[in-house]
């Protein structure tokens, strides 16, 4: 079964990066798109962008200026950059496998607080 | 943008009652319409996919049904395990997007 692991600071300061990996294991990163999904507390699902083995990738027009992906095949990684965060960035993040264009398996989510 | 409208906001029933819940699509998007369940704390749980689709090993009192802008999800029989918040999802392709309901939070009576 596919496991889905996010990894990461969970503390960051205004104005700075936030970095998160994706650990994939229990199978191949190849040939699927793969998304970062952040949900603030108490509130709804947002996407922020999605990444396919080969490199492509596509984000929220909301985000986009400011979100890097990249994917690392032979480690099973993904990874995700926001730039310039704001207290408004603080989330759950979480990482997802895009299966036939909808996200299947997830990983549990990792809290990241913006924060000085 | 395809804006979703999901409705109740929230829900409260009885164990045993029919629960249905509506997703409206600002426009025409077929069937690229599934649906999730979250429990407080854990990941997006994938229910429906395709509209109509029950995800492999998922309780068959869950269901959907619908297509063009209208969805409709339903749970037959409610059960104390499906208190949970469900949120509708939907897939554009151009360009590439993917978007939420508002979700529906369902409690028990």
């Amino acid at each position: 079964q596919v496991q889905l692991q996010e990894s990461g600071p969970g503390l960051v300061k205004p104005s700075e990066t936030l970095s998160l990996t994706c650990t994939v294991s229990g199978g191949s990163i190849s040939s699927y798109y793969w998304s970062w999904i952040r949900q603030p507390a108490g509130k709804g699902l947002e996407w922020i962008g999605r990444i396919y083995t080969s490199g492509s990738t596509n984000y929220n027009p909301s985000l986009k200026s400011r979100v890097t992906m990249s994917v690392d095949t032979s480690k099973n990684q993904f990874s995700l950059k926001l730039s310039s965060v704001t207290a408004a960035d603080t989330a759950v993040y979480y990482c997802a496998r895009i299966a036939a264009d909808r996200p299947d398996y997830w990983g549990q989510g990792t809290l990241v607080t913006v924060s000085s | 943008d395809i804006q979703m409208t999901q409705s109740p906001s929230s829900l409260s029933a009885s164990v045993g009652d029919r629960v249905t819940i509506t997703c409206q699509a600002s426009q025409d998007i077929s069937n690229y319409l599934n649906w999730y369940q979250q429990k407080p704390g854990k990941a997006p749980k994938l229910l429906i996919y395709d509209a109509s689709n029950l995800e492999t090993g998922v309780p068959s009192r869950f269901s959907g049904s619908g297509s063009g802008t209208d969805f409709t999800f339903t749970i037959s029989s409610l059960q104390p395990e499906d208190i949970a918040t469900y949120y509708c999802q939907q897939y554009d392709n151009l360009p590439a997007m993917y978007t939420f309901g508002q979700g529906t939070k369902l409690e028990i009576k």
